[in-house]
């Protein structure tokens, strides 16, 4: 039982590229989100998922987007990189009824 | 968008002694958590509170969700140096999504050995 897994843990892309941030739970949980975590901002909600084929926005959605094929994987792209997405994405799920989420360890992505 | 305002944003104690902070919302929560998180990891689940006026314990920790459904408190007793982190509270809005849980912006704990 790995939990939450996210890939890549360490990340540097270009203005203007895009790229997947990965991650998946073996826990079976229907809950799933996408958080960035920047210095004195505590976490932000930018993406969630309460079911497979589900998503809604969070608190900062734009740059960002999602989908949810499977129970296991909510994958979180981003289109076209900008430097204000530098920041620390965390991913994490919970179960209905007592909702403590778990948390991955993190994707420190550097946008220069 | 919906805040929780989470204090003292900063606190240095010393070893032994007790803890305080707390969580206030202008709006109704069903469910408030607490995390902590250690330097270059991800947030590790402390206290979760489901009802209003829940007192809940884990080791020297203990949480409590308020009675207005707006508040919530953590108590760290007997601090060591193994508690300085951050502390984040979390919650869900009563009548919002339950995948919407929303974080305050943490209290940072140093201990002075």
């Amino acid at each position: 039982n790995a939990g939450v897994t996210q890939t890549p843990k360490f990340q540097v892309l270009k203005t203007g590229q895009s790229m997947t941030l990965q991650c998946a739970q073996d826990m079976n949980h229907e809950y799933m989100s996408w958080y960035r975590q920047d210095p004195g901002m505590g976490l932000r909600l930018i993406h969630y998922s309460v079911g497979a084929g589900i998503t809604d926005q969070g608190e900062v959605p734009n740059g960002y987007n999602v989908s949810r094929s499977t129970t296991e994987d909510f994958p979180l792209r981003l289109l076209s990189a900008a430097p204000s997405q530098t920041s620390v994405y965390f991913c994490a799920s919970a179960t209905s009824g007592r909702l403590g989420y778990t948390f991955g360890s993190g994707t420190r992505l550097t946008v220069v | 968008g919906q805040q929780l305002n989470q204090s003292p944003q900063s606190m240095f104690i010393q070893e032994g002694e007790d803890v305080s902070m707390n969580c206030t919302s202008s709006s109704i929560f069903n469910t408030w958590l607490w995390y902590k998180q250690d330097p270059g990891e991800g947030p590790v689940l402390l206290i979760a509170l489901y009802k209003a006026g829940e007192l809940t314990s884990n080791g020297r920790l203990t949480a409590q969700f308020g009675i207005t459904r707006k508040d919530s408190f953590l108590n760290i007793s007997a601090s060591i140096p193994s508690d300085v982190g951050i502390y984040f509270c979390a919650g869900l809005n009563y009548g919002g999504s339950q995948g919407n849980l929303i974080f305050g912006k943490g209290t940072k704990l140093s201990v002075k050995p």
